[in-house]
Formats: C-alpha cells, sequence, structure tokens
C-alpha cells in the first residue's frame, strides 16, 4: 500500500557510534528496494540498493539488510558522523526503475 | 553521473493562479518521470506517473484536473498545480528513470517548494 502520512520517528547517535535504521515495507510482490537519505530542502539522495534475491548488500560504511520473510529491511551505517544527519527513507518496487513507494522515514541526528 | 534539474526550487503564489514546475532530464532520455509530493516531516507520495507521449497515470485520490502533467519530449515533465490554495502548498519532488543505466535507476530532481498565499 501507499505510505500514509505519519510524523517521522527520530533516532538519535553519537559520533562514531553505529545506526540502525529498520523499515517494514507493504508489498511482498515488491522486488527491488533502495535506502535514501533527504537533507532538508533538498531531493532523495541515492544510497544503496537491494534485489529480493539477496539478504545483504554493503557499500562503504553502510550495510543493507533484507528479511523477506517478515518483510523488514534495515540500514546499518558505521562510524556514523555528523553529516549523516538527514532522513533516511526505504522505498520499494516491483521493476528496477518503476514507480517507487516509499516508507515512513527516519529523522537520524548525530551528536558530536 | 545522471542529473535531473527541477526548477523553480521555490515559488510563492496567490491563492487561486495555477504554478507550473518543470523537470528536466540533463543528459539522458527519460522515457517515464514521477512527481512525488511531501508534507513537512513526513514521507514522499507518489502522484502520478509521467509518460512521454501520453497521458499521465494518476494514484488513487490525485485529481488529474488539479495536478496537470505533461510530457511532451524526452527531456522534459512539467506538473501544473490549477488554481492553487494554501493546502496545496508543499514539496514537489520529481524523478527520471533511465531506461538501460546500470545501477542505480531513478534519478531524482532537487525538488520546488511551493508556497500558496
Amino acid at each position: 500500500g501507499e505510505s500514509v502520512g505519519l510524523h517521522l520517528p527520530t533516532l538519535s547517535v553519537q559520533e562514531g557510534d553505529n545506526s540502525i535504521i529498520n523499515c517494514a515495507y507493504s508489498n511482498s510482490a515488491s522486488d527491488y528496494f533502495i535506502w535514501y537519505k533527504q537533507e532538508s530542502g533538498k531531493g532523495p539522495q541515492f544510497i544503496i540498493d537491494i534485489r529480493s534475491n539477496m539478504d545483504k548488500r554493503q557499500g562503504q560504511r553502510v550495510t543493507v539488510l533484507l528479511n523477506k520473510t517478515v518483510k523488514h529491511l534495515s540500514l546499518q551505517i558505521a562510524a556514523t558522523q555528523p553529516g549523516d544527519s538527514a532522513v533516511y527513507f526505504c522505498a520499494e518496487t516491483r521493476n528496477q526503475g518503476g514507480k517507487l513507494i516509499f516508507g515512513q522515514g527516519t529523522e537520524l541526528s548525530v551528536k558530536p | 553521473g545522471a542529473v535531473v534539474s527541477q526548477h523553480p526550487s521555490w515559488v510563492i503564489c496567490k491563492s487561486g493562479t495555477s504554478v507550473k514546475i518543470e523537470c528536466r532530464s540533463l543528459d539522458f532520455q527519460a522515457t517515464t518521470m514521477f512527481w512525488y509530493r511531501q508534507f513537512p516531516k513526513q514521507s514522499l507520495m507518489l502522484m502520478a506517473t509521467s509518460n512521454e507521449g501520453s497521458k499521465a497515470t494518476y494514484e488513487q485520490g490525485v485529481e488529474k484536473d488539479k495536478f496537470l502533467i505533461n510530457h511532451a519530449s524526452l527531456t522534459l515533465s512539467t506538473l501544473t498545480v490549477t488554481s492553487a490554495h494554501p493546502e496545496d502548498s508543499s514539496f514537489y519532488i520529481c524523478s527520471a528513470n533511465r531506461p538501460g543505466y546500470r545501477g542505480e535507476k531513478l534519478f531524482f530532481g532537487s525538488g520546488t517548494q511551493l508556497s500558496v498565499l
């Protein structure tokens, strides 16, 4: 289903700690998932993606985990930095490049 | 990398006027573009899918006569908010699909903040 208009949950972490941001997606038929970072007043910025035939993918300082059984996605950020402070959204789609359905989002705040 | 340009980045208008927002793919041809709106502290809500040379496909609950979408070329889609009212004030974001591109295939514009007085 579509993302509903709920207010964003927040996550506050200390600089240097690891962050874990979670997302529950809605459509069991979705086969491609993306994590985006959005800073205030800007469009979403691609972080990392994962296909449904994988359960883990790593990038630079970020790891995405996919659990299709419970329709759960997580983003792990290692050694979180103040520049990581932003809102993070997961998004799902049935085919890569098709319309994206965004999750609720989480506001990450990194304390120096 | 591929770039999507959105213009204007912000606009203030009077209630009852119409506002046009442009979304351009700068270095690729986009047969499909998407329009989202986002209220403060909320997620992006898909409004419509814009297809080059054909009518846009609107999501449930989005008024097609209110939000006119035109995708007249492979590099340009426009969203016109007609007879805007204060409740239309929002952040509007477009994205473009780059077919055949390896890796990330959807590219987002920088958004347009619309404020209706």
